[in-house]
């Protein structure tokens, strides 16, 4: 069964700083792996996914992953935060027959001015 | 524009109480799914649907019922057997097999409380 580890459930950097949030994921074949973002009481918004092709992936406000599939890993980057950035980012992955998606737990970015 | 609605909001429920949190999407997506999201617990699955008339238990099913009986809606049922059902619920739905690439697009969400 796929699964999906997220290390750090609250980080916390200064605006205008790097941001790297980790995330592991467990699956026998090339997953399809997603970077999600939840403000409070809002539903989730893609960031960006990985199915092929480039190991380094551009997604919206600025985000980047990588898929280093030695590592089982699918790590988010930005080079310099902003306060809105603030909010709940869940990893993903989906595979097997039915490509239904499993979560990791979430890790909860807060931005100090 | 295409989406997925959520209605209502908030819900309040009493105990002993049924209550239908309504999930209807315009993307003409086969699948639909439901996951409960509580504090440091991530998403978990509680139903999904992949046809008209058909769906599968996921992870948490117990207390809750769904029913799929037109392709833009879900709704899901949070019954009396469900012990502890204030959690925030969201709706999602995709395309089906390796359309998943393009992810799911979920709800706003329903934040439902027993009182």
């Amino acid at each position: 069964a796929q699964s999906v580890t997220q290390p750090d459930i609250h980080i916390t950097v200064s605006e205008g700083a790097s941001l790297e949030l980790r995330c592991n994921y467990s699956y026998g074949a090339t997953p399809y792996l997603f970077w999600y973002v939840q403000s409070p009481g809002q539903g989730l918004q893609l960031l960006l996914k990985y199915f092929s092709g480039d190991t380094l992936v551009q997604g919206i406000k600025g985000f980047e992953a990588e898929f280093k599939r030695s590592q089982s890993s699918f790590n988010l980057r930005k080079p310099s935060v902003h306060w809105s950035d603030a909010a709940e980012y869940f990893c993903a992955v989906a595979g097997g027959s039915n490509y239904k998606l499993t979560f990791g737990k979430g890790t909860l970015l807060t931005v100090n001015p | 524009d295409g989406g997925i609605t959520q209605s209502p909001k908030y819900l309040f429920r009493k105990e002993g109480q049924n209550v239908t949190l309504s999930c209807e999407q315009n993307l003409n997506h086969d699948a639909m799914y439901w996951y409960r999201q509580d504090p440091g617990q991530g998403l978990r699955l509680i139903y999904y649907s992949q046809i008209v008339n058909d769906f599968q238990k996921g992870d948490i099913a117990e207390g809750y019922s769904v029913s799929r009986e037109k392709k833009e809606s879900f709704p899901l049922t949070v019954t009396s057997a469900q012990k502890n059902p204030t959690a925030f619920y969201l709706c999602a739905s995709s395309t089906l097999g390796q359309g998943v690439n393009y992810g799911y697009t979920f709800g706003s969400g329903t934040r439902l409380t027993v009182v």
